[in-house]
């Protein structure tokens, strides 16, 4: 029940491009996206509700296929704050989350 | 609007103690969940009240046990700590709508000796 997320880590320059996947075996009602800088709590990014529902907020956008149970999150041209571990949240209530992706932005 | 207070923010017990944790949600949120979040293991989900009841529950022991009062405020209990208890202690707040945004406090540091 918990999404599988990819790759574990990336590790980029400023400036450039990562995409962080989300897949699940149960179908998706919502995915949830969060973002936790160490030693502090998640923070919120987006919610994608509908399925090919796409969002975004200036440089984060994601993806979400309800056929296929994935979601993408897309960060362009990355900046140093975008630093930290990326988790993905599905199910109801009941929620679950993916065992997160580590980006580092490096200068 | 305040944000979601959890106390104490640190603690440090020994195997075979008890103890008890504390979340505030954002003003007007009906639903705390409570999550536990290890290097290995990730964000485990706990459980989940709304409105004093019980909505849902994740796989943990019956060591693990929690309550909600009437002003939404929320409380976990840990009895008979063991080691692997060690772990960061999350709380969320949302309004308590399915699939509800929701926000998370900074945690309380559990340490188990």
């Amino acid at each position: 029940q918990q999404p599988v997320q990819s790759p574990q880590a990336v590790i980029l320059r400023e400036g450039e491009d990562a995409v962080i996947n989300c897949s699940s075996s149960k179908a998706l009602y919502s995915v949830h996206w969060y973002r936790q800088k160490h030693g502090e709590a998640p923070v919120f990014l987006m919610i994608l509700l509908k399925g090919g529902e796409q969002k975004g907020h200036e440089k984060i956008s994601a993806s979400f296929n309800e056929k296929k149970q994935q979601s993408s999150l897309y960060l362009t041209a990355s900046q140093l704050s975008y630093s930290g571990t990326y988790f993905c949240g599905t199910g109801g209530n009941k929620f679950y989350f993916g065992s997160g992706t580590k980006l580092n932005v490096k200068p | 609007k305040a944000g979601v207070t959890q106390t104490p923010r640190y603690l440090i017990k020994t195997r075979g103690q008890q103890v008890t944790l504390s979340c505030s949600p954002i003003s007007g949120h009906r639903s705390v969940s409570w999550y536990q979040q290890t290097p290995g293991q990730g964000l485990q989900f706990l459980f989940e009240y709304f409105s004093e009841t019980q909505r849902n529950k994740g796989n943990f022991p019956g060591r693990f046990s929690g309550r909600q009062f009437s002003n939404s405020r929320s409380e976990m209990n840990v009895s008979t700590l063991e080691l692997g208890d060690s772990a960061l202690y999350l709380c969320a707040s949302s309004r308590g709508a399915r699939a509800d945004t929701q926000y998370f406090g900074p945690g309380t540091r559990l340490t188990v000796l």
